[in-house]
């Protein structure tokens, strides 16, 4: 049973980068099909999807995010981290880190997150 | 981008109802589609994918069903913890999006 565990500083001041690491345990992160993938969550607010990085270091990010964020891997340690540059206040959220499986049967395949972080979460203010 | 829109954002039941909750697409996605439950507090968790396959350990009063832009959870027999916020997920396009959520109240 893999489990994601986030890690990083609750207070970011603004115009200041947000760094966060999720570490994997009880399963490889060099697994094929696996997207490693940060999500985040407003108080109050719905689910806003980041990106993701694949073990090949390829990286696929949210319009809306592209050009401040950054997701990379490191697994020697077992570990992906996520770089948001220039916060403001509207960055202020609950951050997830998750598990995106690629799974294929006889019929047809599928893309789902199935194993979630417990989330951090993060308050851009000076 | 492929937008999701759920509805409705918030309902009310009781326990031993029924109800259902609709998720349409931008454009078609297929059946990569995906529902998840969020108690308050908590992380979200996997129902089901592949708009209608319950993942491991879901009850089977939960059923989804479509595919191409409309989609739609229900919830039979509706229990005291099915109370929580239902996302749906387009899973199709590389960059992913989420339903704005649907709020569940007694």
């Amino acid at each position: 049973q893999v489990q994601l565990q986030e890690s990083g500083p609750g207070l970011v001041k603004p115009s200041e980068t947000l760094s966060l690491t999720c570490s994997v345990s009880g399963g490889a992160i060099s697994s094929d099909n696996h997207y490693w993938t940060w999500i985040r969550q407003p108080a109050g607010g719905g689910l806003e999807w980041i990106g993701y990085v694949y073990k090949s270091g390829s990286t696929n990010y949210s319009p809306s995010l592209r050009g401040r964020v950054t997701i990379s891997l490191d697994t020697s340690r077992s570990q992906f981290s996520l770089r948001l540059t220039s916060v403001t206040a509207a960055d202020t959220a609950v951050y997830f880190c998750a598990r995106d499986v690629g799974h294929c049967d006889s019929v047809s395949c599928s893309d789902y997150l199935d194993s979630w972080g417990q989330g951090i979460p993060v308050t851009v203010s000076s | 981008d492929i937008q999701v829109t759920q509805s409705p954002s918030s309902l009310s039941a009781s326990v031993g109802g029924r109800i259902t909750i609709t998720c349409r697409a931008s454009q078609s996605v297929n059946r990569y589609l995906n529902w998840y439950q969020q108690r308050s507090g908590r992380a979200p968790k996997l129902l089901i994918y592949a708009a209608s396959k319950l993942h491991t350990g879901v009850p089977s009063r939960f059923s989804g069903s479509g595919s191409g832009t409309d989609f739609t959870l229900t919830i039979s027999g509706l229990q005291p913890e099915d109370f929580a916020t239902y996302y749906c997920q387009q899973s199709y396009s590389n960059s992913r999006s989420f339903g704005q959520g649907t709020k569940l109240e007694i």
